[in-house]
């Protein structure tokens, strides 16, 4: 079964600071893909990032960043410099590597940024 | 503007009623997903279809019921709606053999009065 935890509901942070969205997850494929998804205030859930199970590096994209642990089943997202535009909802997914299967879901991570 | 589009942006009707939820996917992708968001159960998948055919149902109520048409753009219908299925309904298309990303429309947004 797949199945992908963001135990952080809601995060809220000032401007300028670091913050890390955490996701674990659980599957039993030795291959699968991983995702974050941004669901800001307006409601469409904007893509990310993909990562492949079998590409362990880490990836920066201007003031985001993330690490992915496959030793501890781990795909934590980080933004650096937080800015107000970046409050919204965070969705960590997991897909198998195995035809067209869905997207699993974790419950998504709210972040407020204030000024 | 991720290429994927829905109709319509909002709805409201009554309990008993049926509605029909409108996508088109991106241009040359032959995959649409569907998938229901709503409080309490956060982002269910509900079903897919690939170039006409379903391929995989999720969690979808039999009251609900879905197609793909040559054209490729799809349809969900909801009959008989009830309280519990006011949601935002999403809609996502992908490539071909693409074992990657989902690219969501900005969903329709079903209240059930």
């Amino acid at each position: 079964a797949q199945k992908v935890t963001q135990a952080q509901t809601e995060i809220s942070v000032v401007e300028k600071e670091d913050v890390t969205l955490d996701c674990v997850y659980e599957t039993r494929d030795t291959t699968y893909y991983l995702f974050w998804y941004k669901q800001p205030p307006s409601g469409e859930l904007v893509f990310l990032i993909r990562r492949n199970s079998f590409d362990e590096q880490n990836e920066i994209s201007g003031r985001y960043s993330w690490n992915f642990q496959k030793s501890t089943s781990s795909f934590n997202f980080t933004i650096t410099a937080s800015q107000v535009v970046d409050s919204a909802v965070y969705f960590c997914a997991l897909r198998p590597n195995t035809g067209f299967q869905k997207l699993v879901f974790g419950t998504g991570t709210r972040l407020l940024v204030s000024p | 503007d991720s290429g994927v589009t829905q109709t319509p942006k909002h709805l409201i009707t009554a309990t008993g009623q049926r509605v029909t939820l409108r996508c088109s996917p991106r241009s040359g992708d032959l995959s649409v997903y569907w998938y229901q968001q709503s409080l309490d159960q956060g982002l269910q998948f509900l079903i897919h279809y690939y170039n006409g055919e379903e391929r995989a149902k999720g969690n979808i109520l039999e009251r609900f019921s879905a197609q793909q048409f040559p054209d490729l753009h799809s349809e969900l219908n909801l009959s008989s709606l009830e309280l519990g299925d006011s949601a935002l309904y999403f809609c996502a298309s992908s490539a071909w053999g693409d074992t990657g990303e989902l690219f969501f429309g900005e969903g329709s947004r079903l209240t059930v009065l």
